[in-house]
């Protein structure tokens, strides 16, 4: 069966530190993946998807950058975060040419 | 740009009854339209897809509706139980192009279900 794993799952930043999100997929192959953010207020929004490995797609202008180093690799990044970066991360993934998007367990990231 | 809303926000109703939570949006031309649950601090997890060809889907004690031309869904959950208490959020797939798999959520309906 399939898993998805996101870690950390909480995280404490000072503004300006660097940010880096890991998330990995077992039990499938070429898997699309997405990256969102649940903040308060806000509701859930889209950051990033992939199709496929070094292929991103950005839906916001904003201060996060995604990488697929691997297939079931998908790392979501910052080089100087922001106080508007926390919230709650949520990766997804869904298999390819199929609809349902299956969520990771989240991580929770708070920039003081 | 589609535009997701879920009415009530919130909700707050006694064990063993029948509720609908509703969801709306403003661009009918969707692939689907999923329901998700969330417990507080975790992840999603899909309860029903419903394809835009479809009119409605059913597991278990709950089921959902679709009406495409009117840009509406429902979310119907009988005997409602306390396990039953969570978030809940619809989303669409809007069709074509770059759109196909990306999600647009509404703000979620918070239920709780109290003995």
């Amino acid at each position: 069966s399939q898993t998805i794993h996101q870690w950390p799952a909480t995280l404490v930043q000072p503004v300006g530190s660097p940010l880096s999100l890991e998330c990995t997929v077992e039990g499938t192959s070429n898997p699309n993946l997405y990256w969102y953010r649940q903040a308060a207020g806000r509701g859930l929004q889209l950051l990033f998807y992939s199709v496929g490995i070094g292929q991103i797609s950005s839906e916001v202008p904003q201060n996060l950058s995604a990488s697929r180093p691997q297939d079931r690799q998908f790392i979501l990044s910052s080089k100087k975060l922001l106080l508007s970066d926390s919230g709650f991360y949520l990766c997804a993934w869904s298999a390819l040419y199929t609809d349902t998007q299956y969520f990771g367990p989240g991580t929770r990231l708070t920039v003081l | 740009k589609q535009e997701v809303t879920q009415i009530p926000a919130a909700l707050s109703v006694p064990e063993g009854e029948n509720l609908v939570l509703n969801c709306s949006f403003t661009d009918s031309a969707i692939y689907n339209l999923q329901w998700f649950r969330q417990d507080p601090g975790k992840g999603l997890t899909s309860l029903l897809l419903i394809q835009s060809s479809q009119r409605e889907q059913t597991s278990g004690r709950l089921n959902a509706s679709l009406d495409k031309s009117s840009g509406r869904s429902t979310l119907y959950i009988a005997a409602s139980q306390p396990g039953d208490s969570a978030t809940y959020l619809c989303a669409s797939t809007n069709a074509g192009g770059t759109s196909y798999g990306k999600l647009t959520f509404g703000q979620g309906t918070i239920l709780t279900v109290h003995p």
